[in-house]
């Protein structure tokens, strides 16, 4: 079945700092791959998306390319800011069975 | 343009009580999802509605069930609740078929099992 495999937390980083969150995935087929963010005490939001290989999905200065080759959809961002600080899912979507499969979720705090 | 809504918010059962758990989809959306992210779980996939038939279920018991209304609005059921039933339940909404993988979530149903 399918699978997202996430970069294990916590990750700490200073303001400004570089950020990557590293995801790869199995999937038969050519799922759409997404970013979420979970704020404490809040849902999921759609952060950014892909839906096919070498697209890059971007949003608030986050980016992610689909590399069909890697299979993979790593998370980065330039220069951090505290209000990055989050748990991050990485996703796939199965279009025929209607459901998406998340990973394991990174959480990042960002310290000024 | 209002977003997934959920209610109640937060709600507190006994072992073997019944929970119901409430969402509104985006308007325009016509499939619904819910989904269970348990301490120590991650988010699990639970059912999909898509014009009022389930389409897909997740790896649960049938005391989980569920459905969804005419106006796509959707009930998630859980029978005999069990103490590892507490969880934040998830609702997600999206359009229907061939474009309708993006799925917009919900703030959650916090429910606690005591």
């Amino acid at each position: 079945g399918d699978s997202v495999t996430q970069m294990e937390g916590p990750v700490t980083l200073s303001e400004e700092a570089f950020l990557t969150i590293n995801c790869t995935y199995t999937a038969t087929g050519y799922p759409s791959l997404f970013w979420y963010v979970q704020y404490p005490g809040e849902g999921l939001q759609l952060l950014l998306k892909a839906t096919k290989a070498d697209d890059k999905g971007s949003n608030k200065g986050f980016e992610a390319t689909y590399r069909k080759e890697t299979t993979s959809f790593h998370l980065e961002k330039g220069s951090v800011q505290v209000s990055d600080s989050a748990v991050y899912f990485c996703a796939l979507s199965d279009r025929d069975a209607g459901k998406s499969t998340f990973g394991d979720g990174t959480t990042l705090t960002v310290k000024p | 343009e209002a977003g997934v809504t959920q209610s109640p918010t937060h709600l507190i059962k006994t072992r073997g009580q019944q929970a119901t758990l409430r969402c509104s989809p985006i308007s325009g959306h016509t499939s619904v999802y819910w989904y269970q992210q348990a301490l120590g779980l991650g988010l699990q996939f639970l059912l999909w509605y898509d014009e009022g038939e389930e389409r897909n279920r997740g790896n649960f018991p049938p005391r989980f069930s569920g459905r969804q209304f005419p106006n796509y609005s959707s009930e998630l059921n859980v029978n005999a609740l069990e103490l590892e039933d507490s969880a934040l339940y998830l609702c997600a909404s999206s359009t229907g078929q061939p474009t309708q993988e993006t799925q917009y979530f919900g703030p959650g149903t916090r429910l606690l099992v005591l």
